[in-house]
This record gives structure tokens, C-alpha cells and sequence, in this order.
């Protein structure tokens, strides 16, 4: 069965700090998908980035970076230069390709604190 | 574009009473799920349901139950709430189609159910 798990349950920086959010996953599956949600207090998840099995490059987008690594089954965010308007929870998820349709498991969540 | 919209957005129920919760997706969505979310569990898949079928189903009692309607709209009910059925609860929708796994979930705000 799938597992996907965030170790850090809660991280406090300092704005303009850089930050890594943790995200390990489990999967019998050869081809996968790997997704970052955000979830600010306004309670729904915001889609962050998308990664299937088959492609390892490494993405950038803004401030935002994704280092996905199968050999170690790690798929991990930095938030480069953080800012306030960051704060909020994050979760990591995976959608095995094998299923049909869209079912995600979801990590248990790191909640971000950027202080001013 | 509308996004997706959940109702009620709050609602108080007690034991024993049941609870109906419906979704609208984004136009032309044909995959619509549901997430349950609480504080000690997290985020956890309920069912899926395309083009009016149920496609994947979760790890809960037959209490859940869900259905979709032709327009893609879909509710899901709470037979003999439980205080452990307090939550929020997600819906989420996609395209549907593509490989099974890929498509990405845009999520709604969230119905949050509180059983007294």
C-alpha cells in the first residue's frame, strides 16, 4: 500500500529565510504521480506542482524548487526567501498510476510559520 | 471561471442525525471526490465518482455514502453521525480523464461538520 510521510509537523523561520519541507513517499508502483498542495486558513488546498515516476528533473518555479529523488523515494520543497504571506500548511500526496481514477494519499501536513 | 463550490460551508448536527453535503465542480470537471479532515487522521480519501459511477472508494463504514448527478454535481451523506465524524470535509474536482493518477485536484473550500 501506499504511504507518503512528512517528518517535520511544524517549522518557524524568519522571513527571507530558506526553507525544505520534507516528503517521503512508499509505492509498489512503477508509475506514480507526486503533488504538493498548499493549504492556507482559508481551509482549501491550493495545487502547487505535479511530478510523475518518470521524470527526476528537478523544478523551479519563482521562489518555489522541487527535488525529487527516487533513490531515496524523497520528493522535497524549498521555499527560497520566505515570505509572510507563506504561512500555511503543506502537504506532499501520491496517486498511484494503477488505480483508475484519482485517488490521492496525503502526507500528514507541515504547517509553515514565516514570521516578519 | 467558477471554481468549486461546496454547501454548507458550516453546519452543526447531532448524534445520531444524518448530514447531505453537496459539490458543484468546475465546468466541464467530470470527476468529482471527497477527503475527509481531521486533526488526528488528516486528510483521507472517501470516493470518487465519474461520469456519474463511482470509481474508487476509500477505508470508511457504508455510513458514507455519495452519489453524482448528471451536470457532474455531486453529494455526499452521513448516515448516524458519529462525534468522530466532526471534520472538514473536501470535495475536489477534476477533467477526469488522461492516466489514471495524473489528473490534478482542484479543491474546494470545505464543508466543516461539527457532531454534538
Amino acid at each position: 500500500a501506499q504511504k507518503v510521510t512528512q517528518a517535520q509537523t511544524e517549522i518557524s523561520v524568519v522571513e527571507k529565510e530558506d526553507v525544505t519541507l520534507d516528503c517521503v513517499y512508499e509505492t509498489r508502483d512503477t508509475t506514480y504521480y507526486l503533488f504538493w498542495y498548499k493549504q492556507p486558513p482559508s481551509g482549501e488546498l491550493v495545487f502547487l506542482i505535479r511530478r510523475n515516476s518518470f521524470d527526476e528533473q528537478n523544478e523551479i518555479s519563482g521562489r518555489y524548487s522541487w527535488n525529487f529523488q527516487k533513490s531515496t523515494s524523497s520528493f522535497n520543497f524549498t521555499i527560497t526567501a520566505s515570505q509572510v504571506v507563506d504561512s500555511a500548511v503543506y502537504f506532499c500526496a501520491l496517486s498511484e498510476g494503477n488505480n483508475a481514477g484519482n485517488m490521492l494519499t496525503f502526507g500528514g501536513g507541515t504547517r509553515l510559520m514565516v514570521k516578519p | 471561471k467558477a471554481g468549486v463550490t461546496q454547501t454548507p460551508r458550516y453546519l452543526i448536527k447531532t448524534r445520531g442525525q444524518q448530514v447531505t453535503l453537496s459539490c458543484s465542480p468546475i465546468s466541464g470537471h467530470r470527476s468529482v471526490s471527497w477527503y475527509q479532515q481531521t486533526p488526528g487522521q488528516g486528510l483521507q480519501f472517501l470516493f470518487e465518482y465519474f461520469s456519474e459511477t463511482q470509481r474508487n472508494k476509500g477505508n470508511f463504514p457504508g455510513r458514507f455514502s455519495g452519489r453524482q448527478f448528471s451536470n457532474s454535481r455531486s453529494e455526499m451523506n452521513v448516515s448516524t453521525l458519529e462525534l468522530g465524524d466532526s471534520a472538514l470535509y473536501l470535495c475536489a474536482s477534476s477533467l477526469g480523464g488522461g492516466p489514471s493518477g495524473a489528473n490534478v485536484l482542484t479543491f474546494g473550500a470545505g464543508s466543516r461538520l461539527t457532531v454534538l
